[in-house]
């Protein structure tokens, strides 16, 4: 009876390496979004979708690709993996304007 | 940006005593906040929000206090317990529907 739920829960690859990480919510929200948790525990919004419509897409560097296949679906893409993409990416989601829900994480590694 | 360079900032309290973190925000047009509690290898979880039309919201054992003059939002934590041990992140919701965390404090309780 998760929430909010994402897999896989860690992912270690090695870099260059292209990757999926994939989220679901079964709350009936029409909006969804992806964060980015560094070392230093920042939290920072990659990528919101509303209804799966992108409605905020940050400086993210556009290797990473968020597909919306269903308002109760948000997957991340991520292509030729560096260094520094790795980091603990959060999924979440929310009625417009109200506390947003968040996923348990995915632990990704890039060696 | 990211918080390079530096620490978390951290809290150490006695189990029993009461607990305050503090938040600066940014945006004094940001219309709600909201405080997340995050345990250990968990998402942040919801634990209490309040509209700028207000200046004080009680839960369960907490309290939220928001000064809109000095842009400033304050967790109070009554009796603080083992469980409450997590870094806690104020949020604020600014227009268009992100959410903007801060920073993040680490409360520790001992026992």
């Amino acid at each position: 009876d998760t929430a909010v739920s994402q897999t896989p829960k860690y992912l270690v690859t090695q870099m260059g390496n292209d990757k999926s990480i994939k989220c679901e919510q079964n709350l009936g929200h029409d909006t969804m979004y992806w964060y980015k948790q560094d070392s230093k525990k920042f939290l920072k919004i990659m990528f919101s979708y509303n209804n799966k419509e992108l409605i905020i897409n940050e400086t993210v560097p556009n290797r990473f690709s968020p597909k919306s296949p269903d308002k109760a679906h948000l997957n991340l893409h991520i292509n030729s993996l560096e260094l520094g993409d790795s980091a603990v990416y959060f999924c979440a989601s929310s009625e417009p304007g109200l506390q947003q829900y968040f996923g348990p994480g995915t632990r990704l590694t890039v060696l | 940006g990211e918080s390079v360079g530096l620490h978390l900032p951290t809290l150490s309290v006695q189990e029993g005593d009461n607990s305050i973190i503090n938040c600066a925000y940014s945006n004094s047009a940001s219309d709600y906040f909201i405080w997340y509690k995050q345990e250990s290898g968990k998402g942040p979880q919801f634990i209490i929000d309040i509209r700028s039309n207000m200046d004080k919201r009680q839960g369960q054992r907490v309290t939220v206090l928001l000064n809109k003059t000095v842009k400033h939002l304050s967790l109070q934590i009554a009796a603080t317990q083992p469980g409450d041990s997590a870094v806690y992140f104020c949020a604020e919701n600014s227009q268009g529907g992100k959410l903007i965390f801060g920073q993040g404090t680490e409360l520790s309780v001992k026992p």
